[in-house]
């Protein structure tokens, strides 16, 4: 197995522009996480998605921030309008269980300029 | 709201020697809980869990243990390696601590 797979890896972008992130998740993983991790505040959880249906958005910053998960092998993350404040590596996780291991991506790493 | 805290930023001890990292959590209904440990340019990979049924659980070289009345965790890596340098994280439902940098030294 490839494990969680995202892309890209590394996306520099000026403010204002759309940004999307997206990530596999294991085949046959029925939960889907995204995080952000800064600095700051360490790992975020922003959303994770049951059996592709959004269960708890609210780590999601604001309406700036969206995410879909069309179907079980494909997600993504978009902002748009992009902030510098929203520079941080974004990282996708699947699970076969709630609260069972989650396996991590690569993570994304953002920057906006 | 951060309900999973580590406090300690950073850890640095000599190889051979124990290192402990600490984790607090708010909500006792927490009843569920792993470490993380993550390199560098990669994402962080599961390393052990609890459940709040034990108070310890052990993995070779890797033990945690669990107070549930002080809604406190703890990692144990006995002896500590130079591999083991990595920003290590607790987490409980879905939400982790910052992370605690551990180096250690040759």
């Amino acid at each position: 197995d490839a494990g969680v797979i995202q892309s890209p890896r590394h996306e520099v972008t000026e403010m204002g522009q759309e940004v999307t992130l997206r990530c596999k998740p294991i085949s046959g993983h029925d939960y889907l996480f995204w995080y952000r991790q800064t600095m700051m505040r360490g790992l975020e959880l922003l959303i994770y998605f049951n059996n592709n249906v959004p269960i708890d958005d609210s780590g999601m910053p604001e309406d700036r921030f969206s995410a879909k998960m069309p179907n079980a092998s494909f997600s993504t993350l978009k902002i748009q309008p992009s902030e510098p404040r929203d520079s941080a590596v974004y990282f996708c996780a699947s699970s076969s269980q709630f609260e069972e291991t989650q396996y991590f991506g690569p993570g994304t790493r953002l920057l906006v300029l | 709201d951060q309900q999973v805290k580590q406090n300690s930023p950073s850890l640095s001890v000599q190889e051979g020697r124990i290192s402990i990292l600490n984790c607090d959590y708010t909500n006792s209904m927490f009843d569920y809980f792993l470490w993380y440990k993550k390199y560098p340019a990669e994402g962080p990979t599961f390393l052990i869990s609890i459940s709040s049924i034990k108070d310890k659980n052990e993995d070779g070289r890797f033990t945690v243990f669990l107070n549930k009345s002080a809604k406190h965790l703890s990692l144990h890596i006995v002896p500590s390696q130079p591999g083991d340098s990595a920003v290590y994280f607790c987490a409980a439902n879905m939400r982790f601590g910052a992370g605690t940098r551990l180096t250690v030294k040759p």
